[in-house]
């Protein structure tokens, strides 16, 4: 079955540093999203990419798409204590099935 | 305006007892999903409903969990006979019409311990 992959599983960087999470599928998928989870919160919605090659921005957040729809990213530029959390890609492969990649956990030191 | 909400917010049952959680959507949304996690682990996908019907059953791990929803509304996620290994927090979604995958916005959960 389908499966998504996330690297790196931990990253922890000193405040005002960039960090870059990478999103992998063994299938093409049609989109991708990408949900961000507090310590003791839930997931809450950040982006969906959906055309190949797509790139978009939030603020200091920059999302890919890759051309071959397997793979996305997601950099923070110049991280702030704020941006602390899980970060989760989750892809659909054509309505055949979803699957969350097992996430990223930043941590950002002040 | 009123989010997803969950109840219990905390459940503490015994090994071999069946359990109930329930999921309130958004009013409107059409879509309704069931999410697993584990400590420190990410999301595991159970069930998905579009209405009242469940096109995508395949993340339920066992014959022991079964999930309706009812008027399009509240979903309720049930497992039987517990076993320690079901403690997780179990996290309900529901997405606004727009087809198969929009955004998806989460309740806080359910965190179930069994004993």
């Amino acid at each position: 079955g389908q499966q998504v992959m996330q690297i790196p599983q931990y990253q922890h960087v000193q405040e005002g540093e960039d960090f870059t999470t990478y999103c992998n599928s063994s299938t093409t998928l049609s989109n991708i999203q990408w949900y961000k989870q507090r310590p003791g919160g839930h997931p809450v919605f950040l982006i969906q990419l959906v055309k190949s090659g797509e790139v978009k921005k939030q603020k200091r957040l920059t999302f890919q798409f890759g051309e071959a729809k397997k793979n996305s990213s997601l950099h923070i530029t110049a991280t702030q204590t704020t941006d602390v959390g899980t970060y989760f890609c989750a892809g659909d492969n054509y309505g055949q099935n979803f699957v969350f990649g097992p996430g990223t956990r930043l941590s950002v030191l002040p | 305006g009123a989010g997803v909400s969950q109840s219990p917010s905390n459940k503490v049952t015994e090994k071999g007892k069946d359990v109930e959680l329930r999921c309130d959507p958004i009013s409107g949304h059409t879509a309704l999903y069931w999410y697993r996690q584990s400590l420190g682990q990410g999301l595991e996908f159970l069930i998905y409903f579009q209405g009242n019907s469940a096109p995508d059953k395949s993340g339920l791990p066992s014959d022991r969990f079964s999930a309706e929803r009812t008027g399009g509304s509240v979903s309720t996620l049930t497992i039987q006979r517990t076993q320690q290994e079901d403690s997780a927090v179990y996290l309900c979604a529901s997405s606004p019409p727009g087809g198969w995958l929009v955004e998806q916005f989460f309740g806080p959960g359910t965190r179930l311990t069994v004993l």
